[in-house]
């Protein structure tokens, strides 16, 4: 059975400073993984995705992601915080390209940014 | 495009009663999938439909159905609420026979069941 396990349930840094999201999946084949935002009462937008190829992903709003196979992981990251980042990120899991059939989602991180 | 249009985005229910929702996709989009948020259970993945046939389901009981129809507009309906039915019901659409390797998901429906 897939799992994706996001072990920060809440983040603060400082804006400008730099940020990572950690992420770790289970999978037993080749994993179409994903990165989600998502703010208060609003629905989930993607942020970026890795089906195959280079491992160092963009995303939108400055944001990127390094799926590593041997530590099964695709922590997310962006280099400095804006204070419209706050919300919350999830990570997820699936099997297929260009649909969000069956994803696993993980528990999410909630991200505060301080001025 | 209009994106992925879910309505009413609030509903509040008594125990015991029916709810449907309702989720209008992008214009072209033939999948569409269903989900459910809850702060305990996070994100659960309910079913997908496509081409106005349900092609994967997750693992929630039989009160939980949807359907599409042929404008690939998809409703779920909930027979006999429970408190615990009480969530966001987020849905998102997908074209993946286009080339499009992206799924959007609308800004979904709050339901609260009392």
């Amino acid at each position: 059975a897939q799992s994706v396990t996001q072990p920060d349930i809440h983040i603060t840094v400082s804006e400008g400073a730099s940020l990572e999201l950690r992420c770790n999946y289970s999978y037993g084949a080749t994993p179409y993984l994903f990165w989600y935002v998502q703010s208060p009462g609003q629905g989930l937008q993607l942020l970026l995705k890795y089906f195959s190829g280079d491992t160092l992903v963009q995303g939108i709003k400055g944001f990127e992601a390094e799926f590593k196979r041997s530590q099964s992981s695709f922590n997310l990251r962006k280099p400095s915080v804006h204070w419209s980042d706050a919300a919350e990120y999830f990570c997820a899991v699936g099997a297929q390209a260009g649909t969000a059939s069956k994803l696993t989602f993980g528990t999410g991180t909630r991200l505060q940014v301080t001025l | 495009k209009a994106g992925v249009t879910q309505t009413p985005r609030y509903l509040i229910k008594t125990r015991g009663q029916q709810v449907t929702l309702s989720c209008s996709p992008i214009s072209g989009h033939r999948s569409v999938s269903w989900y459910q948020q809850t702060p305990g259970q996070g994100l659960q993945f309910l079913f997908e439909y496509f081409s106005e046939t349900q092609r994967n389901k997750g693992n929630f009981p039989g009160r939980f159905s949807g359907r599409q129809f042929s404008n690939s507009r998809s409703e779920m309906n909930v027979s006999t609420l429970e408190l615990g039915d009480s969530a966001l019901y987020l849905c998102a659409s997908s074209d993946p026979q286009g080339g499009n390797t992206e799924a959007f998901f609308g800004q979904g429906t709050r339901l609260t069941v009392v």
